[in-house]
């Protein structure tokens, strides 16, 4: 147990489905990440949200759309995927005072797209 | 720019030392050591502060190179829980950027 729940941990999905992946994290922190990680490749930065406010979308395709709704809470909205994005997402969060603290991880959500 | 990391694998017998390398195009002001096992989230093991403190591990240390572009990760007499994946993770441009990965398998 890490202090951060992500759920689904399992999801399929067909390309021309919605979907959601929800992160929850009971650390008290000010930033949180999501992480795209395919087979044998390694972490990929997707987006950052420091203090609520989204201040890294890392060339990231539109089809996914990121929310957070309060510091505690991030959402991953999923549309019109493409196979190529089945992959393990993974969100974390951390401390970010004068430098990023540690990052703390949820299990992840393995995404599969049909 | 993705730090690089050497050697993309190891095999080690119980008992063994390690060396894992983290290298990037700008200097590091502090790096962070995970690991992660297959089919778990990575786990922190330790932070190399800019000045060269340490927080974390009591078996596992790091260190800079003088140009401070690279950052080396010792394992020290190597437990079979050892093994996983190894990512060094650093701020760069305000993002949080890991390493390409080096993959540890402790042989008993």
């Amino acid at each position: 147990e890490t202090g951060v729940t992500q759920t689904p941990r399992h999801l399929v999905m067909g390309m021309t489905n919605k979907k959601s992946l929800k992160c929850e994290q009971h650390l008290g922190h000010n930033a949180m990440y999501w992480y795209k990680q395919s087979a044998k490749k390694p972490l990929e930065l997707m987006f950052v949200y420091n203090f609520k406010e989204q201040t890294e979308n890392n060339s990231v395709p539109s089809r996914f759309s990121p929310e957070c709704p309060n510091s505690s809470h991030l959402f991953l909205h999923l549309h019109t995927l493409q196979p190529e994005d089945s992959a393990l997402y993974l969100c974390a969060s951390s401390q970010v005072d004068e430098n990023t603290g540690e990052l703390f991880f949820g299990e992840g959500s393995r995404l599969t797209v049909l | 720019q993705q730090p690089v990391q050497s050697p993309q694998a190891v095999i080690l017998r119980e008992g063994e030392d390690a060396v894992i390398n983290c290298s990037s195009s700008k200097a590091l002001y502090s790096v962070h050591w995970y690991r992660q096992k297959h089919g778990e989230a990575p786990v922190f093991l330790m932070i190399l502060l800019k000045g060269g403190e340490q927080k974390g591990h009591d078996k596992i240390s790091a260190s800079f190179n003088e140009k401070k572009q690279q950052s080396s990760l010792y394992l020290t007499a190597s437990q079979l829980s050892y093994s996983g994946t190894y990512f060094c993770g650093t701020e760069q441009d305000y993002k949080y950027i890991f390493g390409t990965g080096t993959r540890l398998k402790v042989l008993a």
